[in-house]
């Protein structure tokens, strides 16, 4: 079954103390992973695209990386404003529609 | 550039009444996509229209409809409503080229209450 996993579901970190949060799929003809950051109450904010295994992109404090069954979101040196649910979504196949995973749940405590 | 706009912000239903959400994408967009998010499902994708033709769907119930005007904005219809269709509906636009693989930028959503 098509599926994307975020792991962990949550995490709280001190601020200053780097991470990752991961995201493996298990679909066929992936074509683009996309990942998302999501307040309370608010539509999701477009982080990064990335389209192929070994690509990465870097924004301020996060970086993005792709292999061939997940990704990474990388955090360094995170501050409470970076505390946000972070989504990830995979387009397959033939169709448009961005399949999400569950998210995880970011703290970053001052 | 104005972001993605959906309107209303907050809706309150009872059972069996019928809503129409608004969406209107970000300028030069051609594809608008809907998607339902709710604590224990997630965000599952509803359907995506472009140039004013339904190009997906997804596997909610025919109670749920859309369609899209010629000026690229989108409407959501949702028929007798259920107290599960509670949820906050998520509009997103993309790709003024038809690409299948561009960026969807999302609205702040519309959160349905039903009663």
């Amino acid at each position: 079954e098509d599926q994307v996993t975020q792991s962990p579901e949550a995490l709280r970190l001190q601020e200053g103390e780097s991470s990752s949060l991961n995201c493996s799929y298990t679909v066929s003809g992936l074509r683009g992973l996309f990942w998302y950051r999501q307040d309370p109450g608010k539509g999701p904010e477009f982080l990064f695209t990335l389209y192929s295994a070994g690509e990465e992109k870097e924004k301020e404090r996060l970086k993005a990386t792709l292999t061939k069954k997940e990704s990474f979101l990388h955090i360094t040196a995170p501050k409470p404003e970076d505390s946000a649910t972070y989504l990830c979504a995979v387009i397959f196949g033939a169709t448009n529609k961005l399949i999400f995973g569950t998210g995880t749940l970011l703290a970053v405590q001052p | 550039k104005a972001g993605v706009t959906q309107t209303p912000r907050y809706l309150i239903k009872t059972r069996g009444q019928q809503v129409t959400l608004s969406c209107s994408p970000i300028s030069g967009h051609r594809s608008v996509s809907w998607y339902q998010q709710t604590p224990g499902q997630g965000l599952q994708f509803l359907f995506e229209y472009f140039s004013e033709t339904q190009r997906n769907k997804g596997n909610f119930p025919g109670r749920f409809s859309g369609r899209q005007f010629s000026n690229s904005r989108s409407e959501m219809n949702v028929s007798t409503l259920e107290l599960g269709d509670s949820a906050l509906y998520l509009c997103a636009s993309s790709s003024p080229f038809g690409g299948t693989t561009d960026t969807q930028y999302f609205g702040p959503g519309t959160r349905l209450t039903v009663l």
